[in-house]
């Protein structure tokens, strides 16, 4: 166990909506980083917050963004879904802003019908 | 562009048939190497930092190697608990943050 919670767990929507993915910390670690797992893609960064500040983005579309609140937990907020955002959904955390690993959370799988 | 390449995509062992994994990599600078294992459904499980080329690390039947292009993570005398896929990712002087660029994986099978 990693000590990183998610949720939902697991997620079924129609296309068009809007859902938001939550994220729970390790106590202290004050990066939390977005991951996005498809069959095909592989794991992929979509963005990075950093005690509160966005430190980094990667292939994270503009129906995605994201936020982490000052308690340190953060959400995923994906809206007009399409089916091929049909994924699984990661958080992870990291104590600091840059090197060093990170520790994952369970995911949550989305389907998007 | 950075990039990260595993193979095989796919190995199947018989139970205490050693073996190696393999992780290239191609990036503007390493800054760290990162070797996770995932099971079906589950989040990737953080197992080994590698840092600097001739870095080695090991934990129960894992141990993992550095070179200037590549790593290797071996398996000696595995258990069919060791069934997983495992995940190579690193860490690019190109960018100053933390975030990790992932191989496709290489999903192992092993059988009693």
């Amino acid at each position: 166990d990693s000590g990183v919670t998610q949720t939902p767990k697991h997620l079924i929507t129609a296309t068009g909506q809007r859902v938001t993915l939550r994220c729970s910390p390790r106590s202290g670690d004050l990066s939390v980083y977005w991951y996005q797992q498809s069959l095909d893609q592989g794991l992929q960064f979509l963005i990075q917050y950093y005690n509160g500040e966005e430190r980094a983005k990667g292939n994270i579309l503009e129906r995605f963004s994201a936020q982490q609140f000052p308690d340190l937990h953060s959400e995923l907020n994906l809206s007009s879904l399409e089916l091929g955002d049909s994924a699984l959904y990661f958080c992870a955390n990291s104590l600091a802003g840059g090197l060093g690993e990170q520790y994952f959370g369970p995911g949550t799988r989305l389907t998007v019908t | 562009e950075d990039q990260v390449t595993q193979s095989p995509e796919a190995l199947r062992l018989q139970e205490g048939e050693s073996s190696s994994l393999n992780c290239s990599y191609t990036v503007s600078g390493l800054r760290g190497l990162f070797w996770y294992r995932q099971d079906p459904g589950k989040g990737p499980e953080f197992l080994f930092t590698l840092y600097s080329a001739g870095e080695e690390k090991e934990k129960e039947r894992l141990k993992a190697t550095l070179t200037k292009k590549e790593s290797f993570l071996h398996i000696t005398a595995p258990k069919p608990e060791d069934s997983a896929t495992y995940l190579c990712a690193v860490q690019a002087s190109s960018s100053n943050t933390g975030k990790l660029i992932f191989g496709q994986g290489t999903t192992l099978q092993v059988k009693p």
